[in-house]
């Protein structure tokens, strides 16, 4: 694809439930990124993947957040047993090569938990 | 702990005009300092960029200022457009690490 693509790109879910978000990275980025966006707030980061080990992932807010990442490419962010603070915009961005300036963000996926 | 704070929260401009945006930093070890705009729906997306050994770095319309000593660096927008109201975010980055710290963000909206 021509860009980064998160799906879904809005959910809805009840406290308690679990969600899965995805990422499609930028087809031959090696890193890929999660970050999290607070109604007013900045970015936070969450995990860092080269290829498909995590050497950062010491953003995660709680044991409740994992992710993963399949064959260098795909990335899902679970995160259980959602909480009304967990509502959100969930970002990815994955680079060529671990650069700033060969990296791109998706558009987000909005997620309420009501 | 907040390591970038940015300001203003928000920031309104007549067309023409210059927009200006100031982050400051705690963590001397950052060692690179991009922008990012972002518009809604949409992801953010690089704008500029600067390392600290730099004072200045201009491309187009769009300028930072970095003052080491101080821990402060400034996005000047200069013939500011309609086009350019946006969410704008500094940011930082600590040696061999690829994780940004965020400021938090500033609402500019440039009227016509």
């Amino acid at each position: 694809g021509a860009g980064v693509s998160q799906s879904p790109s809005n959910k809805v879910t009840e406290k308690g439930k679990d969600v899965e978000l995805r990422c499609d990275p930028i087809s031959g980025h090696t890193a890929l990124y999660w970050y999290r966006q607070s109604l007013g707030q900045g970015l936070e980061f969450l995990i860092y993947f080269q290829g498909n080990s995590a050497p950062d992932k010491s953003g995660l807010p709680s044991d409740r957040f994992s992710a993963e990442r399949t064959g260098g490419s795909v990335s899902t962010l679970t995160i259980q047993r959602t909480q009304q603070e967990d509502s959100a915009v969930y970002l990815c961005a994955s680079s060529l090569d671990g650069r700033i300036r060969t990296q791109y963000f998706g558009p987000g996926t909005r997620l309420l938990v009501l | 702990q907040q390591q970038v704070k940015q300001s203003p929260q928000s920031l309104i401009v007549q067309k023409g005009g210059i927009s200006i945006i100031n982050c400051a930093y705690e963590n001397t070890a950052f060692d690179y300092f991009p922008w990012y705009q972002q518009f809604p729906g949409k992801g953010p997306a690089l704008l500029i960029a600067i390392r600290p050994d730099v004072s200045e770095k201009k491309e187009g319309r769009f300028t930072i200022s970095f003052n080491k000593s101080a821990k402060q660096f400034s996005l000047h927008i200069m013939d500011s457009q309609p086009g350019d109201s946006a969410t704008y975010f500094c940011a930082a980055r600590v040696p061999s690490g690829s994780r940004l710290t965020f400021g938090e963000g500033t609402q500019l909206t440039v009227n016509p």
